[in-house]
């Protein structure tokens, strides 16, 4: 069975500063994919970015970045120059690519202080 | 606005009674999936149809939990006897197949509704 894991249940950072969230993961499987939610405060869940685990090279979108280490079974989040929009709860996620059911861990809760 | 919708966003309800949830997918999303999120935890996979084809259903879909896709197009969660237990809130997701084109980007990403929020007292 596959599990992910969020260490850290709540991190906060002042605006406009660097923050990296992390996230393990276990699986036997060697085709997935894994993905970053946001989840602002009484909003919908948002796809922030994705892995495709056969890709070496890491994802980038703008300001957020990964660093994913397959070996390790280790896909952390960078956040660049933090803005106050980004306060929200973070997921990390796994999918099969045989059915894509997304596999979530437990969250972390980002602040970003003015 | 082409997301997906939920109604109701609310539902309080007594202990005991049934309740029931609509979910409208983007239209052209083949894919619908429920999912359940207590306060403070991830989501977790209920059940996810393709069509109006129910493929998986987790464990945790008691036989309270009932789901249903009779066109394929939006989708009903009905809770039967709830229990206090049952207060979460319920995601519902929708994407097209997963699945790559040729040479292009991966598909399949879910997109999901605000939520219904159930309580029961």
């Amino acid at each position: 069975a596959q599990t992910v894991t969020q260490s850290q249940p709540e991190m906060s950072v002042q605006e406009a500063e660097t923050v990296t969230l992390s996230c393990t993961y276990d699986t036997s499987e060697n085709n997935y994919y894994l993905f970053w939610y946001k989840q602002p405060p009484s909003r919908q869940m948002i796809l922030v970015i994705r892995q495709e685990a056969y890709k070496q090279q890491n994802a980038t979108e703008n300001r957020f970045s990964v660093n994913f280490q397959k070996a390790a079974k280790s896909f952390s989040l960078k956040i660049s120059d933090s803005q106050l929009g980004d306060t929200a709860m973070y997921f990390c996620a796994f999918a099969l690519d045989s059915n894509y059911q997304l596999i979530w861990g437990a969250g972390t809760k980002l602040i970003i202080k003015p | 606005d082409t997301g997906v919708s939920q109604d109701p966003r609310h539902k309080i309800t007594k202990r005991g009674q049934n309740v029931t949830f609509r979910c409208d997918p983007i239209s052209e999303h083949n894919r619908l999936y429920w999912y359940r999120q207590t306060l403070g935890q991830g989501p977790e996979f209920l059940t996810y149809f393709q069509n109006e084809a129910q493929l998986e259903k987790s464990r945790l879909l008691s036989d309270r939990f009932s789901a249903e896709r009779p066109k394929g197009s939006f989708s009903t969660l009905e809770i039967q006897r709830t229990e206090q237990g049952d207060s979460a809130m319920y995601l519902c997701a929708s994407s097209s197949p997963p699945g790559r084109l040729a040479g292009g980007p991966p598909k399949g990403e879910q997109f999901f509704g605000p939520g219904t929020r159930l309580t029961v007292l």
